[in-house]
């Protein structure tokens, strides 16, 4: 059963860099089975898919976000990570890692349980 | 982008009832190889993370009770819960998968007790 926790800084400021880390346990996060991907949901808003990865390191960009955004993973920590430059208070959201185990990507099994960042001065 | 609409915005039924819940796709999400749609569904309760509810349009997750049942082919689905129980008070989304690794969510439908 795949656990998943963001952490990272809750307060940025505008036109600064969002940094965030998805942990994984109770599986390796470069097994061929897994899928990752981040997805944002702003205050009192819907889901807003924000890129996906793959163990291999194949990354795919929300393309309204791709010319700031960076998704990578971090074998050794088991660990994915997102960073969203230039940002403003539209990126205010809570941001959610989540995983899935299948042969390609689809829907998301596992979920963490989300972080605010808030983009404030 | 395939855009997702789902209908209505928001949903009061009384409890034992059956609430439907709308979700349509701007293109089809039917693939034709597999005959398989390329719909799933979600439940979100304040606070929480989206818990999966059903995928491939009708095929429940593990664990979740029978009253939650998916319909619907190609542009056309409805999640159901034949009989609303008080924990069933969430937020609903549709998401298609069919254009991954690009997925979309439907804007969400809230579901509260009359």
């Amino acid at each position: 059963q795949l656990q998943l926790q963001e952490s990272g800084p809750g307060l940025v400021k505008p036109s600064e860099t969002l940094s965030l880390t998805c942990t994984v346990s109770g599986g390796s996060i470069s097994s061929s089975s897994y899928y990752w991907g981040w997805i944002r949901q702003p205050p009192g808003k819907g889901l807003e898919w924000i890129g996906s990865i793959h163990h291999g390191g194949s990354t795919y960009y929300n393309p309204s976000l791709k010319s700031r955004l960076t998704i990578s993973v971090d074998t050794s920590k088991n660990q994915f990570s997102l960073k969203l430059s230039s940002v403003t208070a539209a990126d205010t959201a809570v941001y959610y890692c989540a995983g899935r185990e299948g042969y390609t990507y689809g829907w998301y099994d596992y979920w963490g349980q989300g972080t605010l960042v808030t983009v404030s001065s | 982008d395939i855009v997702m609409t789902q209908s209505p915005d928001s949903l009061a039924v009384s409890l034992g009832e059956r609430a439907t819940i709308n979700c349509k796709s701007s293109q089809s999400v039917l693939y034709n190889s597999n005959n398989e749609n390329y719909l799933a569904w979600y439940q979100q309760k304040p606070g929480q993370p989206p818990k999966l509810l059903m995928y491939w349009a009708s095929t429940r997750e593990s664990g979740v009770p029978d009253r939650f049942s998916g319909s619907g082919s190609g542009t056309d689905f409805t999640l159901t819960i034949s009989s609303l129980q008080a924990e069933d008070v969430a937020v609903y989304y549709c998401q298609q998968y069919y254009s991954i690794p690009s997925i979309t969510f439907g804007q969400g439908t809230r579901l509260e007790i009359k």
